[in-house]
């Protein structure tokens, strides 16, 4: 069982849509999650960690669900800058596992 | 901000050189670390190193190896280049001294094995 698993999609919404990702862990003793974003041929950069409340920067809503093991990315008026490959991230003592990441195009 | 940095951004190489692929960071972490990314396989862990002169073997090892002789630097090397270990690979590092920290990633290095 892969210790991360996430909808490739891709996921082609248009402008202004809102979009949900999910992504769902396997180790019920990870303690640390992230979502970081991927452009075309470039490096993954951290777009945003989850924390137990759930936590919001700008557009973006993170959530974590402890119980039932996954994290979710909420994206809110989706514009053509948001298109890129969103990677879930969790951290399981010094270790990061990552899912393969979801696809999304924001449609003109 | 945290700077990770990649000796090259493109590689080309011959099947069988020894091929080394250097890594930086400017911020004192403890944890580096070595992936490569193919397409439609996402990021497999090549192996990690918590400390000076220590290494780890990740997922996916044969063929690798690394060296961490500084805790700024950290070299993987590829002994005989091989066609199959033509992918993009990245370099990153992270700290365990706060806690829930996230890891921060170099530019990469496209490396093609001609």
């Amino acid at each position: 069982r892969k210790e991360v698993e996430q909808d490739p999609g891709p996921f082609n919404v248009p402008e202004g849509a809102t979009v949900a990702f999910n992504c769902t862990y396997s180790n019920s003793a990870s303690q640390s999650f992230f979502w970081y974003r991927q452009d075309c041929r470039k490096e993954p950069k951290l777009l945003m960690s989850v924390y137990s409340s759930g936590n919001e920067d700008g557009r973006f809503t993170a959530q974590l669900n402890r119980a039932s093991q996954y994290i979710s990315l909420l994206i809110r008026d989706s514009k053509l800058s948001d298109s890129a490959t969103y990677l879930c991230v969790v951290n399981t003592g010094n270790q990061f596992y990552f899912g393969t990441g979801t696809s999304l195009t924001v449609i003109p | 901000d945290v700077k990770v940095t990649q000796s090259s951004r493109y590689l080309v190489k011959r099947t069988g050189e020894k091929v080394f692929l250097e890594c930086v960071q400017d911020m004192d972490h403890e944890n580096m670390f070595w992936y490569r990314q193919d397409p439609g396989l996402g990021l497999r862990l090549i192996y990690f190193s918590y400390d000076v002169k220590m290494k780890e073997k990740g997922d996916i090892p044969e063929g690798y190896s690394v060296s961490r002789e500084k805790k700024e630097r950290f070299s993987l090397i590829l002994e005989s280049a091989s066609t199959n270990q033509t992918s993009m690979y990245l370099c990153a590092s992270s700290t365990h001294r706060l806690g829930g920290q996230p890891q921060h990633f170099g530019d990469g290095t496209r490396l093609s094995i001609l």
